[in-house]
């Protein structure tokens, strides 16, 4: 059973316009939520996470929004720009076995059309 | 500062055949982390470690062993190969006591199974 879900394969957007990622949870014993943008034949690297007791956090064009009820998050890119275009993951922590573990979602692939 | 290294970048195994993949970490980080991503699948936890001398299981262990040599160094070992253990294998790490939630991936290991 898939504990987090991005149910939106890929995403094309225009650039400059924004672009909207989401995925849904079901644990509700996850401490922080984190997005990864990975490049073709690279690791994912951190984009920005948010804390599981806050609803919004905001770096620079990135902003990750938290609704805790709904069990859902977003991540909302403005202005997008074309090197943006990459999978993203979304991710979540729980605390275990003296550490944090990680359930990744799926992925979206994001393409920004110039 | 290399960060995450992962040995080798690509490998060719026929079915029975056993292997090893190395990975290192140079941040001093406790927890490190063995993922495989497979199309539409996402980043699967394999195995993970809170520290050296400490292994737990992730969401996908069966086929594999790990072994954490030392704080630096943890290792993933195929005994007996298999066409589905084809998939690209990812190495993290993260400090789950400096504040911040993030892991550093390797560059990723390809394998092929036939």
């Amino acid at each position: 059973d898939q504990q987090v879900k991005q149910n939106s394969p890929s995403l094309s957007v225009q650039e400059g316009r924004i672009s909207i990622l989401n995925c849904d949870y079901t644990n509700s014993m996850f401490d922080y939520f984190l997005w990864y943008k990975k490049y073709p034949a690279e690791g994912p690297t951190f984009l920005i996470s948010i804390s599981s007791i806050k609803d919004k956090n905001e770096d620079g064009r990135f902003t990750v929004f938290l609704n805790k009820s709904a069990k859902h998050l977003s991540l909302h890119i403005v202005p997008s720009q074309p090197g943006d275009s990459a999978v993203y993951f979304c991710a979540a922590s729980e605390w275990t076995s003296g550490t944090y573990k990680y359930i990744f979602g799926t992925g979206t692939r994001l393409k920004v059309l110039a | 500062n290399a960060g995450v290294t992962q040995t080798p970048k690509f490998q060719v195994l026929k079915t029975g055949q056993s292997m090893t993949l190395q990975c290192a970490q140079d941040m001093n980080h406790n927890s490190m982390y063995w993922y495989r991503q497979d199309p539409g699948m996402g980043l699967r936890l394999i195995y993970y470690s809170a520290s050296e001398g400490t292994t737990d299981k992730g969401e996908v262990p069966n086929g594999y062993n790990v072994s954490r040599l030392n704080k630096r160094e943890f290792s993933l070992r195929l005994e007996s190969a298999a066409p589905s253990q084809t998939s690209v294998y990812f190495c993290a790490s993260s400090e789950a006591w400096a504040g911040t939630y993030e892991q550093y991936f390797g560059p990723g290991t390809r394998l092929t199974v036939t």
